[in-house]
Formats: C-alpha cells, structure tokens, sequence
C-alpha cells in the first residue's frame, strides 16, 4: 500500500493550460504540504495544510491554488501554465504539524510529480 | 540568510568507509527540529533520521547517526560502512516554529554522495 500517492507521475502541456495534481496519503495523518523542487534539487514549500485548514501559505503566484477537501487528501491546481513552472512537484504528509509526533517518521512524501511546461 | 546549509555540493567515499555530511542551521526557535533525508536518483524522499533540540543524545538509526553540536547549530549526518546503495542526494531539514502556531520545515540544498567500489 503506497503511504502517500501522487497522481500523475508525469504531466506535460502546453502554456496557457490549467492541470491539476492529486495527492492522498493513508496513513491517517493530520497534516500534508505541497513542495516544489527545481531543475537544482531545491526544495521549498509551497502550501501546508493541517485538517483542511491551511496553515503554511509561502510565497507562490495565485496561479496556485491548493485544495484539501478532506485531511487524507490533498490537491493542487495550476492555471495559466507558464514555463517557469517547469518542476517536480512532491507532496507530503505528517503526523502532526510539527512532523515529530511519537510513531512519526517526520514527512512522508509522494514520489513527485513531473511537470514539463512547453 | 539561508536557514539551512549544506556547504558540500558533492562528496565522494570509498565502499565501506565513513562519511560525515554537513549540515549548519540557523534559527532563534528554542524548540526546532532536524531532519535528513535521501534522494535516489529514482527521485523519491526518504526520510532517515530526526534529532529534537532538546534531545540530549545524538539520534542513531542503523548506519545513519546524527552528529549534534547545538551550540554550533550543526547537524552533521555520519554514515558508516558506506554502501553502493547509499549514492544519492542527501537534504538536511529544519522544522520551526511560524505564526498562528504552524511549523514550516526548510530544506537545505543537498549534497550529492558518490559511494566507489
């Protein structure tokens, strides 16, 4: 049983374009993040999300919209596509907001997401 | 300022021999934590070790163990017996306390091991 899903694995398209990406996780956590990392492995969140409040909203262009509609599930939408946005996307979950909770593994996370932007 | 860095982009060792992997930090949050983490080429996030700020000891979890200097902010990661598996990026993290009582964990740059034969 995968712990944290990702779908798709792999998203090309077209700028301009709105996608979306979808994560759920099935480990009965209480909180999950969207991460971006570049084409230079940085990684830096974007948006964290604590039982469907969000909680962590970082400096991301309103193009970004997350959208959790329950605590095990939580999606990102992209309108207006632009090249820049090229990345891998990772979402992530927690126990708790502080991902040390006492059977924590820290952040579990996805396996990415892939957007090329062309 | 960057809150988390790595100053090595990449590190070479030999099969079966120890590396340190480093890692300073800086922030006033009394109550942080430290995380590594290990990326494959296949892309995934593994999650390896955690140390507490006030943890007294220095975390360990197998071949992996976490070389606290607190007063130093450094977290320095060891893997002994280094493996062929073990090639990979390796990110240093930190969790912090923000506003409205949420915690943002912040990444370092990483460092890429390269184990030899």
């Amino acid at each position: 049983d995968t712990a944290v899903s990702q779908t798709p694995k792999y998203l090309v398209t077209q700028m301009g374009n709105d996608k979306s990406i979808k994560c759920e996780q099935n480990l009965g956590h209480d909180t999950m993040y969207w991460y971006k990392q570049d084409s230079k492995k940085f990684l830096k969140i974007m948006f964290s999300y604590n039982n469907k409040e969000l909680i962590i909203n970082e400096t991301v262009p309103n193009r970004f919209s997350p959208k959790s509609p329950d605590k095990a599930h939580l999606n990102l939408h992209i309108n207006s596509l632009e090249l820049g946005d090229s990345a891998v996307y990772f979402c992530a979950s927690s126990q708790d907001r502080r991902g040390t909770g006492a059977l924590s593994n820290g952040y579990t996370f996805g396996s990415g997401t892939r957007l090329t932007v062309v | 300022a960057q809150k988390i860095t790595q100053t090595q982009p990449g590190m070479f060792v030999q099969e079966k021999e120890a590396v340190t992997l480093d890692c300073t930090y800086d922030t006033s949050d009394p109550s942080y934590g430290l995380f590594w983490y290990k990326q494959p080429s296949s892309g995934e996030m593994i999650f390896l070790i955690y140390q507490g700020s006030y943890d007294q000891q220095n975390a360990t979890e197998g071949r992996y163990s976490l070389n606290f200097q607190k007063a130093r902010k450094s977290a320095n990661l060891v893997i002994s017996a280094s493996q062929l598996g073990d090639s990979a990026m390796y990110f240093c993290a930190m969790r912090e306390s923000a506003s409205g009582g949420s915690y943002i964990p912040t990444f370092g740059r990483g460092t890429s091991l390269i184990v030899h034969p």
